[in-house]
């Protein structure tokens, strides 16, 4: 079946430009998760979606960044008023559900480029 | 809260000699522990998982790792390394934080490259 996608695969940006970058995840995973990927930090946890609970946006890195899930489904991330450390890839995953049992499938990236 | 490290940030082997990533987690709570494998340009695949069965777990490609709780590590071994093998491997832990958030914690990655 399909995995999860995400798009744009690359996105160039000036710096302080809004973005937006989307995730589709697999097919009746009701847990969706956002993770950063940078040189200088690291795979960091972003923001995790669950079903119609409230996310957990433990690990948004200041205002400027948002997401939302529509539907239970697809989610977008939105980054305001980019800045240069913001240049990472951001990975999307989902799961079954939120346990901690449960693989987490990754979608392919979206690689961001503030200039 | 957890952490997990990854001992190496860059380890070359030969072809057909024996794959040894390291990875040492710390958890006030008994953990659920994962490798991960990231191909150049791609996202990441899992590799195997630890859920509290058996201490030796078998993953996919050959690799398996086994569980030591008095040493607190997760190392990820094969015991012939391929040409294909050459990637970025990722130790993980999940521990619930809150609701039925189960979110990973990485380490910073081991970078294999097999040498012909």
């Amino acid at each position: 079946g399909a995995g999860v996608s995400q798009s744009p695969s690359n996105k160039v940006t000036e710096k302080g430009k809004d973005v937006e970058l989307r995730c589709d995840p697999i097919s009746g995973h009701t847990a969706l998760y956002w993770y950063r990927q940078s040189l200088g930090q690291g795979l960091e946890f972003l923001i995790y979606f669950q079903g119609n609970s409230a996310p957990d946006k433990s690990g948004l890195p200041s205002d400027r960044f948002s997401a939302e899930r529509t539907g239970g489904s697809v989610s977008t991330l939105t980054i305001q008023r980019t800045q240069q450390e913001d240049s990472a890839v951001y990975l999307c995953a989902s799961s079954p559900r939120g346990r901690s049992s449960y693989e987490q499938y990754f979608g392919p990236g979206t690689r961001l480029t503030v200039t | 809260a957890q952490s997990v490290t990854q001992l190496g940030s860059h380890v070359s082997v030969s072809e057909g000699a024996l794959v040894l990533l390291r990875c040492n987690y710390s958890s006030s709570v008994p953990p659920y522990l994962f490798w991960y494998v990231q191909y150049p340009n791609q996202g990441l695949q899992l590799l195997l998982k630890y859920t509290s069965a058996a201490t030796l777990v078998k993953g996919i490609n050959g690799f398996e790792a086994e569980f030591k709780k008095s040493e607190t590590s997760f190392h990820l071994t094969k015991p012939s390394a391929h040409m294909s093998d050459a990637a970025e491997y990722f130790c993980a832990v999940s521990v619930g934080s809150g609701g039925s958030n189960y979110k990973l914690t990485f380490g910073k990655g081991t970078l294999l490259t097999v040498n012909p």
